[in-house]
């Protein structure tokens, strides 16, 4: 079945630490996108991408950098200068006849 | 810009009991949409959506009417069940669909 693979579902992350999360999907979507959701808020855009090798900012990128080498995958990494880190991380594909997928999610915590 | 506003929670509903989320939105252009549901520790699923105005999205008994008058897209149900309870989250995309605007969420717990 097609679909979005988010991994790992929880990560810990040290003070100072880069991390990187893995989203990888077999749909042939062309369009990617990364959300932040904090406890209580809406989906906030970390990072967006239409195409191979072309990439946006959202609302919150600062803190934040992805890459978009092949069509299947949108790494996000977290880096040490995102001063708030912990929240759980969603990504999403878009393709116009199907609307948006999620992901199922990434969990980071700083420890 | 565009922006999407949706009732605070918790709300709590005996089984069996209706249900109304409301929704109402801003934009400068005519959006399509859309009502998504999470369970604890998932992502997000589509429940629903409505492309233009006077459409009414339905799905597993949920149902919304694109209101452009009332610039609203409030989600009913005439019967909850347990099993619905989840955070439900309202959300429209302009027509470029560079991304898309979320309410905060609003949590549905359903007592037996």
């Amino acid at each position: 079945d097609g679909g979005i693979t988010q991994s790992p579902k929880y990560l810990f992350r040290k003070e100072g630490q880069n991390v990187t999360l893995s989203c990888e999907q077999n749909l042939n979507h062309d369009a990617m996108y990364w959300y932040r959701q904090d406890p209580g808020q809406g989906l906030r855009l970390i990072y967006y991408s239409q195409i191979v090798n072309d990439f946006q900012k959202g609302d919150i990128a600062e803190g934040y950098s992805v890459s978009r080498e092949k069509k299947e995958s949108f790494p996000l990494t977290v880096t040490s200068a995102q001063k708030n880190p912990t929240a759980f991380y969603l990504c999403a594909t878009y393709k116009g006849s199907y609307g948006y997928t999620f992901g199922s999610g990434t969990r980071l915590t700083v420890v | 810009g565009d922006s999407v506003t949706q009732m605070e929670g918790p709300v709590t509903l005996s089984e069996e009991a209706f249900l109304t989320i409301n929704c109402t939105y801003t934009a400068t252009g005519y959006p399509s949409l859309f009502w998504y549901v999470q369970y604890p520790g998932e992502g997000l699923q589509l429940l629903l959506k409505a492309t233009k105005a006077d459409d009414k999205g339905s799905n597993k008994g949920f149902e919304a009417t694109y209101r452009k008058e009332t610039t609203s897209f409030h989600l009913e149900k005439g019967s909850v069940q347990v099993s619905d309870s989840a955070v439900y989250f309202c959300a429209l995309s302009t027509y470029n669909n560079n991304d898309m605007r979320f309410g905060a969420g609003t949590r549905l717990t359903v007592k037996p």
